[in-house]
């Protein structure tokens, strides 16, 4: 069954970095569009970012735009997600999710998400 | 980049149905027939239920169906089982801005 496996979250201070990646197992990322959406604790779904296929179309929340870049390395099968200047609002679960069709607001696979907490 | 406005909470008997709406706006729910529906359970990755405003992906339920008027889209769940029992979050292509999530509703089965 195809998969995506997040890693790279963990606990950092405000101003400081953390690069999460997205590695897809079991399909090629090569051809979809895929999206990061986040989940503060016990709140909704915020939609992040998104990166094209080919990695040269990339569009950002305004929360989060000048701060994260997403990028991918098809030929690793990840896409990453560098997060600068965090701040404590950006305490979440970060998911990556696959556009796998023709709607291209729906993401039919996601990770299992990984926890970013900006404490100092 | 605002969210798409969903009632908290909505509730039903097992075998009743519930539905539950997503109002946006002509940028986004209104402008595009491209509005997902998406189940959560606690502590777990959402789960595509709904694209294009009215399909089901295969192997979701056909109790799940999808509708859309204007800037409104709803989600209708019917036969209300107990696994049904989750957080339920509409979602919008919004073209330039990217995409758009509701507020979230959590759903109760009584």
């Amino acid at each position: 069954e195809a998969e995506l496996v997040e890693s790279g979250g963990g606990l950092v201070q405000p101003g400081g970095s953390l690069r999460l990646s997205c590695t897809a197992t079991r399909f090629s990322l090569r051809a979809y569009w895929m999206h990061w959406v986040r989940q503060a604790p016990g709140k909704g779904l915020v939609w992040v970012s998104r990166i094209n296929t080919d990695g040269r179309t990339r569009t950002y929340a305004d929360s989060v735009g000048g701060r994260f870049t997403v990028s991918r390395d098809n030929d690793r099968n990840t896409v990453y997600l560098q997060m600068n200047s965090l701040r404590a609002e950006d305490t979440a679960v970060y998911y990556c999710a696959r556009v796998g069709g023709s709607d291209p607001g729906a993401f039919d696979i996601w990770g299992q998400g990984t926890m970013v907490t900006v404490s100092s | 980049q605002s969210a798409l406005t969903q009632p908290p909470s909505a509730s039903g008997s097992p075998g009743q149905s519930v539905t539950i709406s997503c109002t946006g706006t002509s940028s986004d729910v209104g402008g595009y027939n491209y509005v997902s529906w998406y189940q959560q359970h606690p502590g777990k990755a959402p789960k595509l239920l709904i694209y294009e405003v009215n399909k089901r992906p295969s192997g979701v339920p056909d109790r799940f169906s999808g509708s859309k008027s204007g800037n409104t889209a709803s989600l209708t769940v019917s036969g209300l089982q107990a696994e049904d029992e989750a957080d339920y979050y509409c979602g919008s292509y919004a073209a330039i801005n990217g995409e758009v999530f509701g507020t979230g509703t959590k759903v109760s089965v009584l």
